[in-house]
């Protein structure tokens, strides 16, 4: 059983590009939760997305988008990049909705923005 | 939306001795609480949680308590040992919600 990978690691983009981060769920899982979080704080929730809809959001600019695919694996594009977006960006997935369900962490991409 | 406050922000504790992380949560619908380590360079991994319906529970040297009529759980490590540093967040969830929401975290150092 192959646990969250997240690619890439690390990202440096400049104020005003866009990204695509990646995210491939636990093998079984159907849920996946996107997360911002800034240096010394908690995760943040952004979104998540169950059997490939939107199921919920915070309270994040429309900027921030996703979409999930039929394999469960899901991305997280950021649109017209601000300093304040640099984070680490998590991705959890879970069998069934995130909140009801045990949610297990990938390790984050780093994203720089200059 | 729940707000969830997680105290102490850093902890130091000496090898073998007791570690005490508390969080208040303000929506009384939460009924999950799950805690999460995480080590420099990786995301949170789940180390143990509980339901509403439970006051305690236990996983060897990590416990959890909760306290439904105050709202606030607590994360006990006994006999810490070096390899318990790292960042630990509490977290709660709503009954039928779909996200999680974080305390800000607790820096634990356990030193030799």
């Amino acid at each position: 059983e192959t646990g969250v990978t997240q690619s890439p690691t690390h990202l440096i983009k400049t104020r005003g590009q866009q990204v695509t981060l990646r995210c491939s769920s636990q093998s079984g899982h159907n849920t996946v939760s996107w997360y911002q979080q800034a240096l010394g704080q908690g995760p943040q929730f952004i979104f998540q997305y169950y059997r490939e809809e939107e199921n919920g959001r915070g309270n994040f600019p429309p900027r921030f988008s996703g979409l999930q695919f039929p394999n469960y694996s899901s991305e997280l594009n950021v649109n017209a990049l601000e300093l304040d977006d640099s984070a680490l960006y998590l991705c959890a997935s879970s069998l069934g909705l995130a909140g009801r369900n045990e949610q297990f962490f990938g390790p984050g991409t780093r994203l720089t923005v200059l | 939306g729940e707000n969830v406050e997680q105290h102490p922000s850093t902890l130091s504790v000496q090898e073998g001795d007791s570690a005490v992380i508390k969080c208040t949560y303000s929506d009384s619908a939460s009924n999950y609480f799950p805690w999460y380590k995480q080590e420099l360079g990786k995301g949170p991994q789940l180390i143990i949680d509980i339901r509403s319906n439970v006051g305690e529970k236990k996983d060897q040297r990590i416990a959890v308590t909760l306290n439904k009529t105050a709202k606030h759980f607590s994360l006990h490590i006994t006999e810490t040992q070096p390899e318990d540093s790292a960042v630990y967040f509490c977290a709660a969830s709503i009954r039928g919600g779909n996200q999680f929401y974080f305390g800000t975290g607790t820096s634990l150092t356990v030193i030799p």
